[in-house]
């Protein structure tokens, strides 16, 4: 096992085009989490998933944000219609308890 | 609502100096509490946490409940210390972090 994996690790769009990150879980973790991190600020929490069940989701994350994890192996986040504002580091973690996140790569996404 | 303050930005220490990186929290409940470090251009990674009352590289923290603290130690500073640190705070669904403190190691 090599860790959180994501993909792509950079993505550049125009603005209002839609755009979609993958990430592969360590395998055995069954919780799942999707955090935004801006310069200067420590990650944000933008949702959960314990299994394929999303049990908790940001009130700061807006209606063109969804996430997925169908099966509960990888999950997706994708951001319809993106905003300037949403250029950041888009951070996945995963977690079999309380211990503590792995944390993946992330995948930077810069809307043009 | 829930918040992690870390104080400093950042922090210069000379090498062999202690250092002592400042978290305080607001949080409902007994949160678990957490210390993420970031070394350049390599990935957010596990520190320490409170649960397991472990030193890892030298570091320590202890939990101050009467102050909602959870301030991070290290006698002596190494070079190779400089990096990114995150104090959280939070349970199974989630973390919250604070802002990050930059530790500037000076040899």
């Amino acid at each position: 096992d090599t860790g959180v994996s994501q993909d792509p690790r950079h993505k550049i769009t125009k603005r209002g085009q839609n755009v979609t990150f993958r990430c592969d879980p360590i395998s055995e973790h069954n919780r799942l989490y999707w955090y935004r991190q801006t310069l200067g600020q420590g990650p944000e929490f933008l949702t959960y998933f314990q299994n394929e069940a999303q049990l908790e989701k940001s009130r700061l994350l807006s209606d063109r944000f969804s996430a997925e994890r169908p099966k509960g192996s990888f999950s997706t986040l994708e951001i319809q219609r993106t905003e300037q504002g949403d250029s950041a580091m888009y951070l996945c973690a995963s977690s079999a308890n309380l211990y503590g996140y792995t944390f993946g790569s992330g995948t930077r996404l810069t809307v043009v | 609502a829930q918040r992690v303050t870390q104080p400093e930005k950042l922090l210069s220490v000379f090498k062999g100096a202690p250092v002592e990186l400042k978290c305080n929290y607001s949080y409902s409940g007994s949160p678990e509490l957490f210390w993420y470090v970031q070394y350049s251009r390599q990935r957010l990674q596990l520190l320490l946490r409170h649960i397991s009352r472990e030193s890892i590289k030298g570091f320590t923290a202890d939990l101050n409940k009467g102050e909602t603290s959870f301030h991070l130690k290290k006698p002596f500073a190494q070079e190779e210390d400089s990096a990114m640190y995150y104090c959280g705070a939070g349970g199974y669904q989630k973390v919250t972090f604070g802002t990050g403190t930059k530790l500037q190691v000076i040899p």
